[in-house]
């Protein structure tokens, strides 16, 4: 299985910062990568894959970038709404493997 | 509007049988895949297996197999997990969702990810 690995596993900030977080691939996931936000006690929502496609309806202060191993996620000016835990999961091969999460708390 | 609906919060007991479900609808059921995740409590994110109605063709995350069972019932545009024989470690949060992919004889890989999910079926095993 490819095992993936992402930092920090937590963090603290506010509204209005840059957040950035990253995930590492064991191998070459040649960018299928996708990124999941998971608000608590609800079920985790696609915001972005393929490494940097939007998906639909999700704002643009999210973006995603990376390739081979190494991903990164990047909220650029943090909303009150995006306090929540981020995933990320390769696509690339199953099974389809995923981080073990990022929870964006309060400062 | 595309929908994935889960039945209810389950408790059981260990050694008891289970089938949870998940029906969608706003979508043709046959051509895209369904997967289940498993979320333990205050855990992260766990890929069960996918199933293609289309055709039943069925994957397994190695962790899993044997261990749960995926099927489909495309006259019902329903697809289930279900346990033989239920484990205290199997109280988790279950999570179905819709993905696109592609597979071949030894894996599956999927372009756009899991874009849909359904609100998720709490199974608590106690004795």
């Amino acid at each position: 299985d490819i095992q993936m690995t992402q930092s920090p596993s937590s963090l603290s900030a506010s509204v209005g910062d840059r957040v950035t977080i990253t995930c590492r691939a064991s191998q070459n996931i040649r960018s299928y990568l996708v990124w999941y936000q998971q608000r608590p006690g609800k079920a985790p929502n696609l915001l972005i894959y393929t490494a940097s496609t939007l998906q639909s309806g999700v704002p643009s202060r999210f973006t995603g970038s990376g390739s081979g191993t190494d991903y990164t996620l990047t909220i650029s000016s943090l909303q009150p709404e995006d306090f929540a835990t981020y995933y990320c999961q390769q696509t690339y091969s199953s099974p389809w493997t995923f981080g073990q999460g990022t929870k964006v708390e309060i400062k | 509007e595309v929908q994935l609906v889960q039945s209810g919060a389950e408790v059981k007991k260990p050694g008891e049988s289970l089938r949870i479900s998940c029906k969608t609808s706003g979508y043709s059921f046959t051509t895209y895949w369904i997967g289940w995740l498993r979320q333990m409590p205050g855990k992260g994110l766990e890929w069960l297996g996918i199933i293609y109605p289309g055709n039943s063709e069925t994957r397994y995350s190695p962790s899993f197999r044997g261990q749960v069972t995926i099927s489909a019932d495309k006259s019902i545009s329903t697809a289930y997990l279900q346990w033989s024989s239920l484990k205290a470690s199997d109280t988790a949060m279950y999570y179905c969702a819709r993905a696109t992919g592609l597979c071949s004889d030894t894996s599956c890989y999927s372009r756009d990810g899991m874009d849909v999910w359904g609100q998720g079926t709490t199974v608590t095993v106690s004795s």
